[in-house]
């Protein structure tokens, strides 16, 4: 079967660094998307890997290892408005999205 | 939302009742989907749509049915609602055929079966 795993909730300091990790069993691979979903509203695109490495955007980056079915979202310099749910999201061989549970990223003070 | 809209915002129906949730993009996108998201679960995959005509099922389609009649519109309709039904919908659509292309969502339809 396909499965996506990341962990239900993390907890963060403002201003700190923070990795959100997703590791994926799918029927073939397209690609690892991140989105980010505040409560309430839709999830907004963050980022897309295919290849394997690093890709930074400002604050965000995402990594992705093929050979090991893993990626990770790492967010720096965390801001109280990064709080939210960071969904990842494989796509299989059908070009259909894979959707994880997300991760519920809590920033304090 | 990414040209993307949903109506109603908020739904109440009672078991039995159907309705008709309405998305409507203005970017001439030709694939379109519609997901539910439960409560601590991934997005599910509905229906999707490659252009006007065109429809397939997606992971979850029982108890639900779609239409693409035009590029614009993408209906997605529920015809005996049950309980199991209650979640949050959301349309999306992707700008181009390209696997790398992201898609974009509406911002969807929370729907509550009493």
């Amino acid at each position: 079967g396909q499965n996506i795993d990341q962990p239900t909730e993390m907890t963060a300091t403002e201003g700190a660094i923070v990795q959100i990790n997703c590791t994926y069993q799918t029927s073939g691979f397209n690609g690892l998307f991140w989105y980010q979903q505040h409560a309430g509203e839709a999830p907004t695109f963050l980022s897309y890997n295919v290849l394997d490495g690093l890709e930074e955007k400002g604050r965000f980056s995402s990594f992705l290892s093929r050979s090991k079915g893993y990626s990770y979202l790492l967010l720096k310099e965390l801001q109280m408005k990064d709080s939210a749910s960071y969904l990842c999201a494989a796509l299989d061989s059908n070009y259909q999205l894979i959707w994880g549970a997300g991760t519920k990223l809590i920033i304090k003070p | 939302n990414a040209g993307v809209t949903q109506t109603p915002k908020f739904r109440i129906l009672k078991i039995g009742q159907s309705m008709t949730l309405q998305c409507t993009q203005d970017m001439n996108h030709n694939y379109m989907y519609w997901y539910r998201q439960d409560p601590g679960m991934g997005l599910k995959l509905i229906y999707y749509s490659v252009g006007a005509g065109i429809t397939d099922k997606g992971e979850v389609p029982n108890g639900y049915n779609v239409s693409r009649s035009t590029t614009e519109d993408f209906p997605l309709r529920l015809e005996l609602a049950a309980p199991s039904q209650t979640s949050v919908y959301f349309c999306a659509i992707q700008p181009g055929q390209d696997s790398n292309q992201p898609q974009h969502f509406g911002d969807g339809t929370r729907l509550s079966i009493l």
